[in-house]
């Protein structure tokens, strides 16, 4: 379920190294999930998407790996620079209006990236 | 393109004032609508959605309420604001049926930073 009275987790990391941000989700009928990106001050915007038909996804530099056996899905991010410190949220679908689905967010993560 | 726009930015009201937050969004028809809080450092709270023009559901009970007279139109609104209604509102627009776009998908505005004092 929705995490929202808990402090984000975070990840720091050094500018050039890969980052992997981790997220539990709950419901096992979800279907399709997608990544996040929040900047400080602004709205959050889609990096990454996956379905639940598929293990792996490439982007440029971002990865999405899904397990659906233990419900875990990650984010990797190559060679990691400053632009990237945010806030990254996992979102799973939990069921459908009108064919467009509710999305039930993760907690976030909130990733530092140190030059 | 889609845009969607949000105000004001920011807001500081005193404790007991109403509220009215705006969003509109712009080059859709009939998008799904969703209004979230983020309080600081927390992760996204669910408010309201809608589907259509006066349909409203509601996610979580409290002072606010929500309605959109318009089809690209949300508003935010309450009567009397408390101090725990504080936080980041963010507006969010997805394609229904009959988008063109990967439906899955939320769009997000900018957001309102409001503060109750």
């Amino acid at each position: 379920g929705e995490s929202v009275g808990l402090h984000l987790p975070t990840l720091s990391v050094q500018e050039g190294d890969n980052s992997i941000i981790n997220c539990a989700y709950s419901n096992s009928a979800s279907d399709y999930f997608i990544w996040y990106k929040q900047e400080s001050g602004k709205g959050p915007q889609f990096i990454i998407d996956i379905r639940s038909n598929m293990d792996k996804r490439q982007g440029q530099r971002v990865t999405v790996l899904l397990n659906k056996t233990v419900k875990h899905l990650s984010l990797q991010i190559a060679a990691t620079q400053p632009g990237d410190s945010a806030v990254y949220f996992c979102a799973e679908n939990r069921g459908s209006i009108r064919g467009s689905y509710i999305p039930t967010f993760g907690r976030g993560t909130s990733l530092i990236v140190h030059p | 393109s889609q845009t969607i726009h949000q105000w004001p930015a920011t807001l500081v009201q005193p404790v007991g004032s109403p509220l009215s937050l705006e969003c509109t969004v712009e080059g859709t028809s009939n998008p799904n609508l969703y209004w979230y809080r983020q309080a600081a450092g927390r992760g996204l709270q669910l408010l309201f959605y809608s589907v259509g023009i006066g349909q409203i559901s509601s996610e979580v009970p409290q002072n606010l309420s929500a309605s959109r007279p318009q089809d690209r139109q949300f508003i935010l609104s309450s009567k009397k604001l408390l101090l725990s209604d504080s936080g980041f509102y963010l507006c969010a627009w997805s394609p229904g049926l009959a988008g063109g776009h990967p439906f899955y998908e939320q769009y997000f505005g900018p957001g309102t930073r409001l503060t109750v004092t």
